[in-house]
């Protein structure tokens, strides 16, 4: 069955630098969204994006956060400056149609360490 | 806004016994329902969803779940818990606007006791 993938599966950084997490949805898949869960905290929505451009964006999604399709097949979420509370799992997932009805798929997360 | 409660952060059933976990919503539209579960080390896999269809919705697993509009209510139920059931369950919401944004709840973390 296809799956969303995610690398890497821990990434620790220092605090002030840029951290690049990588995920490649599920290939018929037109709709992509990061996801963050801070330890013992609810899931929460960062951002939807649909035909390159961003559809939504949450509050915590400000001018430090940025998504790319680079490719036809990568979808990459930047955190230019790492703060502390930054540290989460982050989650990327993907869905065929804009539908609320079609289920999202999600990947198994990218540990965030900030030190 | 849309929001999701899922009362009891931690439950614990003897294996063979009822699992019921609770969740409920809040919504000002006619709301899409899901629950996810997450086992250790993997990420977030759908186990069922309610999308204004039948109220009664089987899922993988075992796992049911049923709509209650008048409870604003969608708890997951399955008769016998296995010991492979020990895992994360979060309830979400959708509101159906825009790229389908999901709101989840805190999440309900179950053991299943031998």
């Amino acid at each position: 069955e296809p799956e969303v993938t995610q690398t890497p599966s821990h990434q620790v950084t220092q605090m002030g630098q840029e951290v690049i997490l990588r995920c490649v949805p599920i290939s018929n898949h037109l709709y992509f969204y990061w996801y963050r869960q801070i330890l013992g905290q609810k899931v929460e929505f960062l951002v939807s994006f649909y035909n390159n451009e961003i559809s939504e964006k949450s509050e915590i999604f400000d001018d430090q956060f940025s998504v790319e399709r680079p490719d036809g097949s990568n979808f990459t979420l930047k955190i230019r400056s790492t703060k502390l509370e930054d540290s989460a799992m982050y989650f990327c997932a993907s869905s065929a149609v804009i539908y609320s009805n079609q289920p999202q798929h999600f990947g198994d997360g990218t540990r965030l360490s900030i030190l | 806004a849309q929001s999701v409660t899922q009362l009891g952060s931690h439950v614990s059933v003897s294996e063979g016994a009822l699992v019921l976990l609770r969740c409920n919503y809040s919504s000002s539209v006619p709301p899409y329902l899901f629950w996810y579960v997450q086992y250790p080390n993997q990420g977030l896999q759908l186990l069922l969803k309610y999308t204004s269809a039948a109220t009664l919705v089987k899922g993988i697993n075992g796992f049911e779940a049923e709509f209650k509009k008048s409870e604003t209510s969608f708890h997951l139920t399955k008769p016998s818990a296995h010991m492979s059931d020990a895992a994360e369950y979060f309830c979400a919401v959708s509101d159906g606007q825009g790229a389908q944004k999901l709101v989840f709840g805190q999440g309900t973390r179950l053991t299943i006791n031998p």
